[in-house]
């Protein structure tokens, strides 16, 4: 079974720029979570998809937006970038459904460099 | 609110000893636990898990957890590591039901460095 596929691993962008994270789950996993990772605030919970419906969010501004396809792949979306967003971006799939066990399989990451 | 404590951010081992990695929590409801592990420029991996019944769980790689309800702790053993255990490990909770289930609230993390 393949694993959480993230595209692109590495990113250089310029400030004020947008970018666009890719996200597929394990096939049959219906949740699809993002969680930024920095040295200084450590594993962040960014916003929770499941459904294509935001099910959860993190305490993030605005510019970090999400998205989720009928075919359980999810989008994030920086924008107007600023230094401070330069991060290792997870993402994690699960079946997460009422009842069962939340175990959460992560990709390799994003790592996104904002000069 | 549930916050996970990880009450040391670097252990240095030498190869063959024993390891504990300390992870408290807090939370007012039940929760669901984790351990997870983050080698250099990759993704995290889980360790072990701990949803309910027997409060010893056994993960991969010869680790175990500990589940103490009363002392709101799940501390990471290894009664003898390897320089591959070399990596960060990270405990984590959540909720785990409904439509909480999906979002984990991680500690800072401690750096495992197991020396020759």
């Amino acid at each position: 079974k393949a694993g959480v596929t993230q595209t692109p691993r590495y990113l250089i962008k310029t400030r004020g720029q947008q970018v666009t994270l890719s996200c597929s789950p394990i096939s049959g996993h219906r949740s699809v979570s993002w969680y930024q990772q920095t040295p200084g605030q450590g594993l962040q919970f960014l916003f929770e998809y499941f459904s294509e419906t935001q099910r959860n969010k993190g305490n993030f501004p605005g510019r970090f937006s999400g998205r989720q396809f009928s075919n359980s792949r999810s989008e994030m979306n920086v924008s107007t970038l600023e230094l401070g967003d330069s991060a290792l971006y997870l993402c994690a799939s699960s079946l997460s459904m009422p009842g069962m066990n939340t175990e959460a399989f992560f990709g390799q990451g994003t790592r996104l460099t904002v000069v | 609110a549930q916050s996970v404590t990880q009450l040391d951010s670097q252990v240095p081992v030498f190869e063959e000893a024993p390891v504990e990695l300390r992870c408290n929590y807090s939370s007012s409801v039940s929760v669901y636990l984790f351990w997870y592990v983050q080698y250099p420029n990759q993704g995290l991996q889980l360790l072990l898990k701990y949803l309910s019944g027997s409060t010893l769980v056994k993960g991969i790689n010869g680790f175990e957890a500990e589940f103490n309800k009363s002392q709101t702790s799940f501390h990471l053993r290894k009664p003898s590591v390897h320089i591959s255990d070399t990596a960060e490990y990270f405990c984590a909770v959540s909720r785990g039901i409904g439509n909480q289930g999906g979002k984990l609230i991680f500690g800072q993390g401690t750096e495992l460095s197991v020396k020759p």
